[in-house]
């Protein structure tokens, strides 16, 4: 069984400032992790992920993540936001479903939107 | 890099007609892909699973008969929403796995809206 926690569904920040964003997850078995931004009505694109190895983790666009096992958590840190980045975020965690079976799935958390004030 | 398309990114229907949406890979082979909806300002929510050449797997209380589910090649994965009602309207996303790692690409998804 698998599932992810996004603390907070809208968090605000000043343009410049550190934006982080919370993930924490649950899972049964070694866990795939996964941040992705999703702009106004388009599909998702992949920022960064974790699957095994360094457990800090670089992405595009300066985003970074570090997987930590002992807090089951996967937070999403950038440490200068832009206007640019306002956008709505994604974490995910991979794995077979709870059905079990072959097929693997991505669970996705219930996103956090990101506001950049000027 | 990895490039997935959906066809039509928006479409209009009236109720009780069905509407067909393709999800293509588009330089790499996808033995898996998956159907999400999305719902305003929500997450994604897996409908289904489809490999190619099988049949595919829905989510519990996804409507297997409603949500016809076609993935004929390993580039090619349709959704047909078939009699579609006005609760039907939805951002619906599509995403193929690359069958060499274990992420999923995602199609910029298709706006259908039932009327």
């Amino acid at each position: 069984a698998q599932s992810v926690t996004q603390l907070g569904s809208h968090v605000s920040v000043s343009e410049g400032a550190l934006v982080l964003l919370r993930c924490n997850y649950s899972s049964s078995v070694p866990p795939y992790l996964f941040w992705y931004v999703q702009y106004p009505n388009q599909g998702l694109q992949l920022l960064l992920k974790y699957t095994t190895g360094a457990t800090l983790v670089k992405g595009i666009n300066g985003f970074e993540a570090e997987f930590k096992k002992s807090e089951t958590s996967f937070h999403l840190t950038k440490p200068t936001a832009h206007m640019s980045d306002a956008a709505e975020y994604f974490c995910a965690v991979g794995g077979y479903g709870n059905s079990g079976g072959s097929n693997y799935k991505l669970t996705f958390g219930k996103g956090t939107l990101l506001t950049v004030n000027p | 890099g990895a490039v997935v398309s959906q066809h039509p990114s928006w479409v209009i229907c009236k109720s009780g007609t069905s509407v067909k949406i393709e999800c293509r890979s588009l330089d790499f082979q996808a033995t898996t892909m998956f159907w999400y909806r999305q719902f305003p300002k929500q997450s994604l929510m897996l409908m289904a699973t489809s490999n190619e050449g099988s049949k595919a797997t829905y989510e519990q209380g996804v409507e297997k008969d409603k949500f016809l589910i076609n993935h004929a090649s390993l580039t090619l994965s349709t959704l047909t929403v078939t009699s579609a009602h006005p609760e039907d309207s939805s951002f619906y996303i599509c995403s193929a796995r690359d069958w060499r790692d274990y992420e999923q690409y995602f199609g910029p998804g298709t706006r259908l809206t039932v009327t």
